[in-house]
Formats: C-alpha cells, sequence, structure tokens
C-alpha cells in the first residue's frame, strides 16, 4: 500500500540556517510527488511537484527513488517560512495521499 | 479563475439538521475530491469524482453523501452528523490527464456539530 512518511512533526531552525524537510514514500508504482504548504489560516497551497524540478521560494526538492526519498530544501531559512508543510503522493486512481506533515519554526 | 471556491466558510448544525456544503471550480478540472482535515493532521480523502462519477469512497459513512452534479460543482450533503465529525472540509479539484499538475484546495468549511 501506498505510504508517505514524515518523520518530524517540528522542525525549529534560526534565520539563516539551512532546512530539510525529509520525506519518505512507498508506491509500487511510478510515483507523482508534491510538497504542499499550509499558513497560519490560509489554504493549502501547492509547493513543488517532483516532475517540473523547479525552485519555488527558495525551496527544492529531489526524488531519490532508490531511497524512495523526497526531501524539501531550503538553503536560508526565513520567518515567513514558518507554516506546516505536508509531502504527499498521488497514485494512479488520482488519490492524493498526504504524510503526517511537518510544522517548521523559523527563529528570528 | 484557478481556484476552487468552497462555501459556506462556517458552519454550525445540530445533529438533527440536513445541511450541505458546496465547492466550484472553472478551471476544467475533471476530477473533484472531498477531504476531511481534524486540527493539527493532514487531510484525509473522503470522495473522488473523475468526470462526475464517483470513483473512490473511502468507506465514509452514510451520513455524508456527495453529489456532482456537473463538471465544475460537488456538493457534500449532511444529515445526522455526530461531534465527531466537526472539522475542516476541503475541496480540491485536478486535471485527469495531467495529475503531475497538482491538486488546487478551496480554503474549507470548518464546520462544528453540537
Amino acid at each position: 500500500a501506498q505510504r508517505v512518511t514524515q518523520p518530524e512533526k517540528l522542525l525549529s531552525v534560526f534565520k539563516g540556517a539551512p532546512v530539510e524537510l525529509k520525506c519518505n514514500y512507498s508506491y509500487s508504482g511510478s510515483p507523482e510527488l508534491f510538497w504542499y504548504v499550509q499558513y497560519s489560516r490560509q489554504r493549502l497551497q501547492l509547493l513543488l511537484r517532483h516532475i517540473s524540478r523547479e525552485s519555488i521560494k527558495g525551496f527544492t526538492a529531489d526524488l531519490n527513488k532508490g531511497e524512495t526519498s523526497f526531501h524539501l530544501k531550503k538553503p536560508f531559512a526565513q520567518e515567513e517560512d514558518s507554516a506546516m508543510y505536508y509531502c504527499a503522493l498521488a497514485d494512479s486512481s488520482y488519490k492524493l495521499i498526504f504524510g503526517s506533515g511537518t510544522r517548521l519554526l523559523v527563529r528570528p | 479563475d484557478t481556484e476552487v471556491t468552497q462555501t459556506p466558510k462556517h458552519l454550525v448544525m445540530g445533529m438533527t439538521n440536513k445541511k450541505s456544503l458546496k465547492c466550484e471550480q472553472h478551471m476544467g478540472h475533471r476530477a473533484m475530491y472531498w477531504y476531511k482535515q481534524k486540527a493539527k493532521k493532514p487531510p484525509e480523502l473522503m470522495f473522488v469524482y473523475s468526470y462526475e462519477k464517483l470513483s473512490i469512497n473511502e468507506s465514509v459513512p452514510s451520513r455524508f453523501s456527495p453529489e456532482c452534479p456537473n463538471s465544475s460543482l460537488l456538493n457534500l450533503h449532511l444529515h445526522a452528523l455526530q461531534p465527531e465529525d466537526s472539522a475542516l472540509y476541503l475541496c480540491a479539484s485536478s486535471q485527469t490527464r495531467d495529475r503531475i499538475y497538482g491538486y488546487t484546495f478551496g480554503s474549507g468549511t470548518r464546520l462544528t456539530v453540537v
């Protein structure tokens, strides 16, 4: 069965420090992976999708099929990055399955 | 229009009431979804509609009844809910050919069952 694991409930860093939010998945097919962000009192927003290999707000994520990982990284965290981050996997039946989420807290 | 619009934003209902949640999108997406999100938890899938037909029901109790009248609208009819059903209900939509572009979420309806 497909599964998304985010091992850290909370990640606290100082402004300007590097950030890595971990995500591991299990899926028998070819996965489609996403990172979603939910700022306080705002809707879920798509941050990144693995297929596009883009950088949004300084965040990047690389799919590592050997390690079944899709970690989210940013070299220099900003206070406005504080939010809940969800890694998600889409399967062939259009189901989008979320990990448990990691709350990122960037301290001044 | 690149948004999913949900109404109402807040709803308080008694356990004997009947109410409906509404979701609308005009992006031409042919897959639409209902998710339930409890506080500090990830969204949990409830239903998937593909081309206006119900394709997935994640063993949701029958007191939740989805409806997709056309390709732009998705409703969730509520009847005889329990207090534990209080949550944020999220609607989402996506293309069906290119899921790689992601799913667009509405801002949700915050439901309180009293």
